[in-house]
């Protein structure tokens, strides 16, 4: 049930692009994504509902494919504060009010 | 500010020691919950609570009570902690179940 996320990890220079896969088994009502520094609590970036929107903030987009039941998100021009890991959240369509996160992507940027 | 917070941030304790982590927030959020955090896992749920006095288990719910009898306030209980519950806790709140969730800062429990 919970949602796979991918790559595990991934390092880029400064500047460069990244994509992080979230893909669900089950029907998935909204994706929700979140960063967290190392040390430091998770905090929110953006939720993707069903009806395949793309939303954006700043240079970091999203968007979220209803037929494969997968969000990608999306992080251009990767700055030094992009570090961290990035967990997908993901509510299904048959949810009990629980959110299901994925197993984290780490993103180490390097000047 | 908007903000919760968890008490305390560090506990190191011992097998069998009753133990509560305190989790508040001043954001009069409906819906609050806790997460346990291990390498390579994620988060996991532990407990979530809709509203006052309606709570649930989420994915990890043994060995863990919670209660839910103000709306700010959501501890979380381990009556009898044992090695398997050291990990990293965090509470979070946010105004009902699907929206943005507000972390604390995180306990970090290590039993002994």
């Amino acid at each position: 049930q919970q949602p796979v996320q991918s790559p595990q990890a991934v390092i880029l220079r400064e500047g460069e692009d990244a994509v992080i896969n979230c893909s669900s088994s089950k029907a998935l009502y909204s994706v929700h994504w979140y960063r967290q520094k190392h040390g430091e609590a998770p905090v929110f970036l953006m939720i993707l509902l069903k009806g395949g929107e793309q939303k954006g903030h700043e240079k970091i987009s999203a968007s979220f494919n209803e037929k494969k039941q997968q969000s990608s998100l999306y992080l251009t021009a990767s700055q030094l504060s992009y570090s961290g890991t990035y967990f997908c959240g993901t509510f299904l369509m048959d949810s009990n009010y629980q959110l299901i996160w994925g197993a984290g992507t780490k993103l180490i940027i390097k000047p | 500010e908007a903000q919760v917070t968890q008490n305390p941030r560090y506990l190191i304790t011992v097998t069998g020691k009753k133990l509560t982590v305190t989790c508040s927030q001043n954001m009069n959020h409906e819906y609050m919950s806790w997460y346990r955090q291990d390498p390579g896992l994620g988060l996991r749920q532990i407990y979530y609570s809709m509203n006052v006095e309606v709570t649930d288990k989420g994915d990890v719910p043994e060995g863990y009570k919670v209660s839910r009898k103000e709306k700010r306030n959501f501890p979380l209980i381990l009556e009898s902690p044992s090695p398997n519950q050291t990990s990293l806790y965090f509470c979070a709140s946010s105004l009902s179940s699907g929206v943005e969730q507000y972390f604390g800062p995180g306990t970090r429990l290590t039993v002994t």
